[in-house]
């Protein structure tokens, strides 16, 4: 069965630094993954998803990820963090074997942002 | 285009009754999928449903069940409720027709106390 895994359960991050969020999966065949923010309170928002083609991928408030297959990993990384973007921060994988409505979720990241 | 709607936001019950959530998919998304989501288990999967069929189901006892109408509008139900059914119930809905429609919208989630 395919899983996710986010090492990271709290990260501090200076406003303006840079940031990266570290997302292992483990899968068989090309995944659908995506990576979701979640405010205190709220639901879930696509941040960016990849399905196939170019291995990096832009998404919403200047966030990107890299595809990378050979090490399985799936990194979310933004250039200057903004005090908006403390959050919770879950990458997934869609399964096209047993459907890509099941997301397997990652426990989550939680990020917090220093002024 | 509106988003996910749930209704309600938040709902308190005691322990042997039974509940029923409410979810209204983006105009012409076809698919809705249920996610459950708690602080000791994360985000897990409990159906999909795509033209009134369930297409998916995760790990859940049979309480939990759920039903789509041909308006793609979503309910689901939990009977007999069990303190540890306290969660945060997230909807998300697609288009589901392959690549990148696969990708699930979610809505702001119904936040369930069983008391």
């Amino acid at each position: 069965a395919q899983s996710v895994t986010q090492p990271d359960i709290h990260i501090t991050v200076s406003e303006g630094a840079s940031l990266e969020l570290r997302c292992n999966y483990s899968y068989g065949a090309t995944p659908y993954l995506f990576w979701y923010v979640q405010s205190p309170g709220q639901g879930l928002q696509l941040l960016l998803k990849y399905f196939s083609g170019d291995t990096l991928v832009q998404g919403i408030k200047g966030f990107e990820a890299e595809f990378k297959r050979s090490q399985s990993s799936f990194n979310l990384r933004k250039p200057s963090v903004h005090w908006s973007d403390a959050a919770e921060y879950f990458c997934a994988v869609g399964d096209g074997n047993t459907g890509f409505q099941k997301l397997v979720f990652g426990t989550g990241t939680r990020l917090l942002v220093s002024p | 285009k509106a988003g996910v709607t749930q209704t309600p936001r938040y709902l308190i019950k005691t322990r042997g009754q039974q509940v029923t959530l409410s979810c209204s998919p983006i105009s012409g998304h076809r698919s809705v999928s249920w996610y459950q989501q708690t602080p000791g288990q994360g985000l897990q999967f409990l159906f999909e449903y795509f033209s009134e069929t369930q297409r998916n189901k995760g790990n859940f006892p049979g309480r939990f069940s759920g039903r789509q109408f041909s308006n793609s509008r979503s309910e689901m139900n939990v009977s007999t409720l069990e303190l540890g059914d306290s969660a945060l119930y997230l909807c998300a809905s697609s288009l589901a027709t392959g690549g990148a429609s696969e990708t699930q919208y979610f809505g702001p989630g119904t936040r369930l106390l069983v008391l």
